[in-house]
This record gives structure tokens, C-alpha cells and sequence, in this order.
């Protein structure tokens, strides 16, 4: 199955900044990779689906420039969190589907 | 539009018990698929099983176990003599056929197994 890396594991960043969050699938080609956000004890929430070279499509709620998603080639998609803000702070998740669905470990993004 | 409801918050068990996460699913397709995913501490999410709406047949993996009934859409997932290493946070989800098909996800069990 395929192998999605991703990276950083967690993040701590100042208020305003931006983090960009890498998602890699390693053995496979991935046309379109998906963005998940979990809060605590809360279940995961699609925030975005990556297309690779065309635009992004978010899902109703999910502010698009703000979260800024880019998926350049078939093994990369970044999401970049732009200006974060303490409510930002989540736990962010991509995944790639080959068949099944395979997660990426996850981003902790923690905004002071 | 499809929904996914995991009714269990919170279970704890004792070691080597038996115990049983449910899920009940919602859609109008007749073609769908079910999954269920395991996320430890540590955040990532791990495949344990995906079933498709057309096999109906249980399935059993080690001490897993998956009850599929279309008639009480439920996908319910038991784990036999549980051990401390299941302590997790399950979730269920169901995806509609396609390529492009997200997941919609339950919202997820936390299942403590107690030494």
C-alpha cells in the first residue's frame, strides 16, 4: 500500500506566522491527496482535496486563503496555514488514496 | 448525503475482556464502503479493515472481528481478550464509490483497556 510521509510532526509557531505542512506520498502518484483537521476528542473533518495541477477544492466552511493548498507535483501537496492564530492550533492529517485510504502521521500545530 | 454514528464515546475494559464498537451508517447509494481505523496516542491513523456494500461476510483478523449488517446498517468491530496495546481512539467511516470519494467519519471511540 502506499506510503504517505508527512512533515513536521509538530509545530509550534508565533501568532501571525505561517506554516507550511509537506505531504509526500512515497511509492505511489497521487493525483489527489486530502487535507483532515481533528480537534480534541473530535473526529477528523475534510478540510480540502488536492489536485495536482489545478486548484484546490475546499469544503464548505474551510477559509481558502487561509489555508493555502498546493499540490505541484504527484508525490507533494503542501498546506500552508497563513497568519495562524491560536484557534488554528489542531492536529493536522493528509491522506492518499490507493485503493484504501493512507494516512500521513499527522501534524501537531500549536499556535502561541 | 451520508452520516456515520459511533453512539460509544468512551469504553473501558479490563485486559482479556471482550469488547464490541459500533457503528451504524447512513447513505442512499447502494454501492459504498466501510472502514475502520485505529489511532493511537502517537496521532496517526491506522487501516484495519475496508469492506464494500456487496460482502456482507464477517471477517476475522487475529482477535478482530467485523459484524457487517446491511439490514441494521451497522459495521460493528470486536475485539477479542483485549490488551493494553488497543487502547486507541477507533473510528468508522464510509466512503461512496468513486475515486475522488472522501471519507465521512464517525466521531470515533476511545477505547481504554486497563491492565
Amino acid at each position: 500500500g502506499a506510503v504517505v510521509s508527512q512533515h513536521p510532526s509538530w509545530v509550534i509557531c508565533k501568532s501571525g506566522t505561517s506554516v507550511k505542512i509537506e505531504c509526500r506520498s512515497l511509492d505511489f502518484q497521487a493525483t489527489t491527496m486530502f487535507w483532515y483537521r481533528q480537534f480534541p476528542k473530535k473526529s477528523l473533518m475534510l478540510m480540502a482535496t488536492s489536485n495536482e495541477g489545478s486548484k484546490a477544492t475546499y469544503e464548505q466552511g474551510v477559509e481558502k486563503d487561509k489555508f493555502l493548498i498546493n499540490h505541484a507535483s504527484l508525490t507533494l501537496s503542501t498546506l500552508t496555514v497563513t497568519s495562524a492564530h491560536p484557534e488554528d492550533s489542531s492536529f493536522y492529517i493528509c491522506s492518499v488514496r490507493e485503493g484504501k485510504l493512507f494516512f500521513g502521521s499527522g501534524t501537531q500545530l500549536s499556535v502561541l | 448525503a451520508q452520516k456515520v454514528t459511533q453512539a460509544q464515546t468512551e469504553i473501558s475494559v479490563v485486559e482479556k475482556e471482550d469488547v464490541t464498537l459500533d457503528c451504524v451508517y447512513e447513505t442512499r447509494d447502494t454501492t459504498y464502503y466501510l472502514f475502520w481505523y485505529k489511532q493511537p496516542p502517537s496521532g496517526e491513523l491506522v487501516f484495519l479493515i475496508r469492506r464494500n456494500s456487496f460482502d456482507e461476510q464477517n471477517e476475522i483478523s487475529g482477535r478482530y472481528s467485523w459484524n457487517f449488517q446491511k439490514s441494521t446498517s451497522s459495521f460493528n468491530f470486536t475485539i477479542t481478550a483485549s490488551q493494553v496495546v488497543d487502547s486507541a481512539v477507533y473510528f468508522c467511516a464510509l466512503s461512496l464509490s468513486g475515486s475522488a470519494r472522501q471519507l465521512t467519519f464517525g466521531s470515533g471511540t476511545q477505547l481504554t483497556v486497563l491492565p
